[in-house]
């Protein structure tokens, strides 16, 4: 069964980078692409970017251009998002989806990232 | 950039009711870039309806999507106890601000 399994909360101070990944099994590494949906405390979901796994092509929101960077891993299926310069407002859960039909089919469980001093 | 809007933000019902929540976008999209996704609290979205109107796999066929253009609808034919929770529509890199589905 599809699975994809996220690396645990982190928490980090303003100005410093966080580095999250994604494990995907179940499935054929390459033929998906995968995004990355972030959403802060009570608020809705936010697209961030998106990678493919094959090539590591990537496509980032306007928002976080020159903030954020997908790389994966094909060795070990796995899909990476580092995101730099954090700020208080980047405190969030994020989360990998994987992309199908033009959706998000399978989703992680998910990690949250904490950003205070 | 196409902008989605949801309403009604809150919908109060009963078990056993109708919910018919709506989605409005800034500009025609493709009916094949439309879905919609549940969510409950602590929990990740699952994945609803794609393409406007496919139920995904594993989902009741109390759900159902309909719509074109720019005006796209979620219906849950008669609401289960487990259908209280946030529902968002989304089209590519944009979500919709999601209606939250809640017991009356």
């Amino acid at each position: 069964q599809v699975q994809l399994v996220q690396s645990g909360a982190e928490v980090k101070k303003p100005g410093a980078s966080v580095k999250v990944s994604c494990k995907a099994s179940g499935y054929t590494f390459t033929s998906y692409y995968m995004h990355w949906v972030r959403q802060a405390p009570g608020q809705g979901l936010e697209w961030m970017g998106i990678i493919n796994p094959s090539g590591g092509s990537t496509s980032y929101a306007q928002k976080f251009q020159g903030r954020v960077t997908m790389t994966r891993d094909t060795s070990t299926s796995t899909v990476y998002m580092e995101l730099s310069s954090l700020r208080s407002e980047d405190t969030a859960v994020y989360y990998c989806a994987r992309g199908h039909s033009n959706c998000l089919d399978y989703w992680g469980q998910g990690t949250l990232v904490t950003v205070s001093s | 950039e196409i902008v989605l809007t949801q309403s009604p933000g809150t919908l109060s019902l009963s078990p056993g009711e109708r919910a018919t929540l709506s989605c409005r976008a800034s500009q025609s999209v493709s009916s094949s870039y439309l879905a919609w996704y549940q969510q409950k609290p602590g929990q990740a979205p699952r994945l609803l309806i794609y393409g406007a109107s496919s139920r995904a796999t594993g989902i009741p066929d109390r759900f159902s999507g309909s719509g074109s253009g720019t005006d796209f609808t979620l219906t849950i034919s008669r609401l289960e106890p487990e259908d209280f929770a946030v529902y968002y529509c989304q089209q590519y890199g944009t979500f919709g601000p999601g209606t939250k589905v809640d017991i009356k």
